[in-house]
């Protein structure tokens, strides 16, 4: 099992330009999460789906668009890319959205804004 | 505040057992307390979490306060691999509110 897997590993962008972060899962899980992480700071969430057909903003969402394309793909779309989206960006997933579930998180993308 | 207040910054020797502790203090009854550890260029990884009991797995045993306030990651042994960002997670309606962390370094 690969687990969670994200691409592209690193991005360089130029402001407004606008891509899509690829992540996927070969768990079975059910919900699926979208974090960055700013430097010498914890994640925060951006967009999560509990379940295939869902999806809810989560603590800093602006900026962007996600997508749950079926059960294992969970994309985040920049639309217009700006420096403060400078971050390194996680996904993860879960069996469940649950308060107890342990989540599973790909190795990030990190992504430069200039 | 949904987050978790933990040192900035621990240290440890080699082989022996680390106790980073943890304060939630407006933490709900429902709330799990969730562990989880960060190596360098690395996801997060799972540690352990637990509701009111302590737990112990293979990787570290977690002591929780009666009243639940605090809690406390204990390594038994830490080994070089260990030295990583440790962070205290309160779940909360199945998301993972994280702070920033405490950061163990581990001396040989």
């Amino acid at each position: 099992n690969a687990g969670v897997t994200q691409t592209p590993k690193f991005q360089v962008l130029k402001t407004g330009q606008s891509m899509t972060l690829q992540c996927a899962q070969d768990m079975n899980h059910n919900s699926m999460y979208w974090y960055r992480q700013d430097p010498g700071m914890g994640l925060r969430l951006i967009y999560y789906s509990a379940s295939e057909g869902t999806t809810d903003k989560g603590e800093v969402p602006n900026g962007y668009n996600v997508s749950r394309l079926n059960k294992r793909e969970f994309s985040l779309r920049l639309e217009s890319a700006a420096p403060s989206q400078t971050s390194v960006y996680f996904c993860a997933s879960s069996d469940s959205s649950g308060f107890w579930e342990t989540q599973y998180f790909g190795p990030g993308t990190r992504l430069l804004v200039l | 505040d949904a987050k978790t207040t933990q040192p900035n910054s621990m240290e440890s020797n080699e082989e022996e057992p680390v106790h980073l502790p943890c304060n939630h203090s407006t933490i709900s009854g429902t709330d799990y307390i969730h562990w989880y550890r960060q190596l360098p260029s690395q996801g997060p990884e799972y540690v352990i979490h637990g509701l009111t009991s302590n737990v112990n797995n293979r990787m570290a045993s977690l002591a929780i306060a009666e009243d639940r306030k605090s809690s406390t990651l204990i390594l038994h042994r830490a080994t070089l691999r260990d030295a990583a960002v440790y962070y205290c997670i309160r779940g909360s309606q199945g998301n993972l509110i994280f702070g920033k962390g405490t950061k163990l370094s581990v001396k040989p």
